[in-house]
Formats: C-alpha cells, sequence, structure tokens
C-alpha cells in the first residue's frame, strides 16, 4: 500500500520569497513521486516527476524537489515566488509494474502575497 | 488526439437521475484511470482500465458507479440514481503504458447534483 501526507492545507508566501510545500510518503517499494498542480477550474498539470536516477528534479515554472530516501520525502521549492504560482499543488506516489495508479495527498493551497 | 478529451465539462443533474461521463484518451494508451476530487479534498483513485478489463476497481464508492471501456479506446463512467454527496470533479488520465509513470490528465467533469 501507499500514501501521501501533505501537512496542512493552505501555505501563502510573499511575492519573491521560498516556496517550500512539504511531501511525505510512504510505500513498500521504491517509489515513484510527482507534484503536479492544479490551476483555477483547470485540469492537473505536472510540476515534475522522480523515478529513478539523480534525487534533485527540476521541474516547470522554476520548481524543484528533491527525494530523500531516508527521510521518505519530496518536498517542492522555488526560491522565488511570483504571482502566478497561485494554485493548488499536489503530491503523489506510485509504483511501478503493472496495475500501477498514482495515490495523491489531499494537496496545499498556494497563495501568493504582493 | 493530442490530449485526454473528457465530455460534458459541466453537468448539472437532479438527484435520484442516472449519468454518464465520457473519457476520451490519447490514442495508443492502454491504461485509464478514473479519479474523483470533492470539494476541497484531493483525488481519490475509482477504477483503472488495462485495455478494456479493469484489473482494479476498488475506489468504486458503492454499486451504484459503474465504468466500461471500449477496447483501448473509449471509457464511459456511469452514476445511478446519483446522490448529492456526488457532485464533485471527475477526472481521467492516461497512460501508455502503465507503471512507468507517464500519465495525462483531463480536465474533468464537473458534476453538480442539486
Amino acid at each position: 500500500a501507499q500514501s501521501v501526507t501533505q501537512l496542512g492545507s493552505h501555505v501563502s508566501v510573499s511575492e519573491g520569497a521560498l516556496v517550500l510545500l512539504r511531501c511525505n510518503y510512504s510505500s513498500s517499494v521504491p517509489p515513484y513521486l510527482f507534484w503536479y498542480v492544479q490551476y483555477p477550474n483547470q485540469g492537473l498539470q505536472l510540476l515534475l516527476k522522480y523515478t529513478t536516477g539523480a534525487t534533485l528534479v527540476k521541474g516547470i515554472n522554476g520548481f524543484e524537489a528533491e527525494f530523500k530516501k531516508s527521510e521518505t520525502s519530496f518536498h517542492l521549492t522555488k526560491p522565488s515566488a511570483h504571482m502566478s504560482d497561485a494554485a493548488e499543488y499536489f503530491c503523489a506516489v506510485s509504483t511501478t509494474g503493472a496495475n500501477s495508479k498514482l495515490t495523491f495527498g489531499k494537496g496545499i493551497t498556494l497563495s501568493v502575497r504582493p | 488526439g493530442a490530449g485526454v478529451s473528457q465530455s460534458p465539462s459541466n453537468k448539472v443533474t437532479e438527484k435520484g437521475k442516472d449519468v454518464e461521463l465520457r473519457c476520451d484518451p490519447i490514442s495508443g494508451h492502454t491504461a485509464l484511470y478514473w479519479y474523483r476530487q470533492r470539494l476541497g479534498q484531493g483525488l481519490e483513485f475509482l477504477i483503472y482500465f488495462q485495455g478494456n478489463s479493469a484489473p482494479d476497481k476498488s475506489g468504486l464508492p458503492s454499486d451504484r458507479f459503474s465504468a466500461e471501456r471500449t477496447g483501448e479506446s473509449v471509457s464511459t463512467l456511469t452514476i445511478q440514481r446519483t446522490q448529492q454527496e456526488d457532485s464533485a470533479v471527475y477526472l481521467c488520465a492516461s497512460s501508455p503504458v502503465p507503471g512507468f509513470g507517464d500519465y495525462t490528465f483531463g480536465s474533468g467533469t464537473r458534476l453538480t447534483v442539486v
């Protein structure tokens, strides 16, 4: 079984400040890890994913995340927030192999203050 | 098609009526997934298709929910005798090969039961 924990439901930062969205996972096998973003009234857009290889993953819009197996974490960061980053962010985990599926966290709403 | 297409984009129905939601995956994608997103919640897995068989339907919340898929093409999610708690956004995703972390989501169908 696999699960994702995203603590808190809302994060607010000032424009230009560091963005840090936390994600911890539980998986009985080596996981694939994902961050998705959802803008209001839109579908899910993949920000970045970790499958194998380098543990620091760079995604779109200046976001990156680091897979830390020892901490079972995959926190999302961006050095400098932009107003356009305001959205809901979902962390997800999947296993490899047939019948794998994405399991999502509850999501975090990011607000960016001018 | 170029992306995952879902229809209708919005559906308002009266309590007790049946509804059908449609998902047209990316051509050649063998795996298809349905998720539900209720207001303020994360995404709940409903059902997974590999071709036209459903090896994992563990997320269907009740026997009022059913889904089918024609070959490696269109899928239909049917909700019978809708209830107000069925109000949600229903998202479909497809993947070329399951287990390799490559999922593409549609924009969803927003279902409102009144």
